[in-house]
C-alpha cells in the first residue's frame, strides 16, 4: 500500500533554514507528481509546491517562491523541500501528497518558526 | 488565483439526517481536455486529509456510498445522505485545473 512518511520538521528561528523529506513506498515513484501542502495551526490547506515525476517541472505558490525549493531523488523514492529564510508565517504542519489529484497524504511534520 | 468559496462554514447535523456543502469557484474549472478537476477531502480531528471524491463525482475506494459529489463549471456540491458519527470533521473542496491549486476554507461538520 502507498506510504508517505515526512520528516525534518522542528523549531527554528526566523531567517533560518530547514529541509523536509518525504519517504515514499508502495508505488512507482517516478510515475507521479509529488506535492507539498501546508496547514497553519487551526487554519486551512495551502498547496505550496509541486514537482513532476521526471523532475522536469516545478511549481511554487507565490508565498514561498524564491525561498523554498522542491526536489526529488527518484533513486531513493524521496521528496524534499528545502526551506530558506523562514518566517513566522511559515509555521505549519507540512504534508507531502502523491499525484496531481492528491489521493494519498503523509501524516505531516510540524515546522515552527519562532524567536 | 482561483478562489474557492465554501458554504456553510459550520454545519451542525443530526445523526441520520442529510448534509450538503456548497463549493463555488471564481473561474470555470473545466480544463482544456474537457475534464473538471474539482475534488473533495475530509479531515477528521487530528488526522491528515483524506480524499473522498475526485473529478467532481468519482468516489474513492473505501468511501461509503452515502457520500456523493455533483456540479459543473463553477458550482459544486458534496452531499452526505445520512450523517454518521464518523463523518465529523472538516471538509474541503480543491481545484487543480489552474495553478496555484487552491482549497476552499473548509466546512466543519459536527453532530447536534
Amino acid at each position: 500500500q502507498v506510504q508517505l512518511v515526512e520528516s525534518g520538521g522542528g523549531l527554528v528561528k526566523p531567517g533560518e533554514s530547514l529541509r523536509l523529506s518525504c519517504a515514499a513506498s508502495g508505488f512507482t515513484f517516478t510515475d507521479f507528481y509529488m506535492n507539498w501542502i501546508r496547514q497553519a495551526p487551526g487554519k486551512g490547506l495551502e498547496v505550496i509546491s509541486s514537482i513532476s515525476g521526471s523532475s522536469g517541472s516545478t511549481k511554487y505558490a507565490d508565498s514561498v517562491k524564491g525561498r523554498f525549493t522542491i526536489s526529488r531523488d527518484n533513486g531513493k523514492n524521496t521528496l524534499y523541500l528545502q526551506m530558506n529564510s523562514l518566517r513566522p508565517e511559515d509555521t505549519a504542519v507540512y504534508y507531502c501528497a502523491r499525484g496531481e489529484w492528491l489521493p494519498n497524504w503523509g501524516q505531516g511534520t510540524l515546522v515552527t518558526v519562532s524567536s | 488565483d482561483v478562489v474557492m468559496t465554501q458554504s456553510p462554514l459550520s454545519l451542525p447535523v443530526t445523526l441520520g439526517q442529510p448534509a450538503s456543502i456548497s463549493c463555488r469557484s471564481s473561474q470555470s474549472l473545466v480544463y482544456s481536455d474537457g475534464n473538471t478537476y474539482l475534488h473533495w477531502f475530509q479531515q477528521r480531528p487530528g488526522q491528515s486529509p483524506r480524499r473522498l471524491i475526485y473529478k467532481v463525482s468519482n468516489r474513492d475506494s473505501g468511501v461509503p456510498d452515502r457520500f456523493s459529489g455533483s456540479g459543473s463549471g463553477t458550482d459544486f456540491t458534496l452531499k452526505i445522505s445520512r450523517v454518521e458519527a464518523e463523518d465529523v470533521g472538516v471538509y474541503y473542496c480543491m481545484q487543480n485545473t489552474h495553478w496555484p491549486w487552491t482549497f476552499g476554507q473548509g466546512t466543519k461538520v459536527e453532530i447536534k
